[in-house]
């Protein structure tokens, strides 16, 4: 089955710092999603991708769909102690039933 | 809020017990998902609803059942679990197959 490499698996940054994750396959994905968990939550969803090469803006974070369409980065500008969580990204493949495939997770740590 | 609330929160419950997860979506969307998260791997699928009906069982031992009455909600029935089946229990919707995935809070779940 498709799988989705993330790394790194966890970051330990200082408060101000900038932030990148990234999440590499050997599948071709239509979509990838990028969420994020809060401790004693449920993941929610941060951005959206459904263009090879496009980039999207959320406030401080900003994704990229891969050009060869089996890769995603996430980049957080200006961490701040609440961007503490596990980001997971998940690619989606129209021609698997629409699925997602979810990495393994970046656990971000921030030190005021 | 989330759009997606799940019950319990927390269940604990011995091997030969039998007991039953439920969700419901306040979101108007017409998939439901089951997802296993544990510790140290990626979100695990386990069953797809799309308008009630199943479409995906990702060959998921029997001792779990799931039932969608309606599009709303979504149960998860367990019976003679195992230790090992210990984990986040996460509901998700979308608004229709592949559009992005609403997740609940999940049920953390302990198999004594």
């Amino acid at each position: 089955g498709q799988q989705l490499n993330q790394s790194p698996q966890s970051m330990f940054i200082q408060e101000g710092e900038d932030v990148s994750m990234n999440c590499t396959s050997s599948s071709i994905f239509n979509t990838w999603l990028w969420y994020k968990q809060d401790p004693g939550e449920g993941p929610v969803l941060l951005i959206a991708l459904y263009k090879a090469g496009e980039l999207t803006s959320n406030g401080r974070l900003t994704a990229q769909f891969g050009i060869t369409r089996k890769d995603s980065f996430l980049n957080i500008s200006a961490s701040i102690p609440s961007d503490v969580g596990i980001y997971f990204c998940a690619g989606q493949l129209k021609n698997a039933g629409n699925m997602l495939t979810f990495g393994g997770g970046t656990r971000l740590m921030v030190k005021p | 809020e989330t759009g997606v609330t799940q019950t319990p929160r927390h269940l604990v419950m011995g091997m030969t017990n039998k007991k039953s997860l439920k969700c419901e979506q306040h979101l108007g969307h017409n998939a439901m998902y089951w997802y296993k998260q544990s510790a140290k791997k990626p979100l695990e699928l386990m069953f797809v609803y799309n308008f009630k009906e199943q479409t995906e069982n990702n060959s998921v031992p029997s001792r779990f059942s799931p039932e969608c009455p309606n599009s709303s909600h979504l149960f998860l029935h367990l019976h003679t679990l195992q230790p090992e089946d210990s984990a986040l229990y996460l509901c998700a919707s979308s608004q229709e197959m592949g559009s992005p995935l609403h997740f609940g809070n999940g049920t953390r779940l302990t198999v004594t």
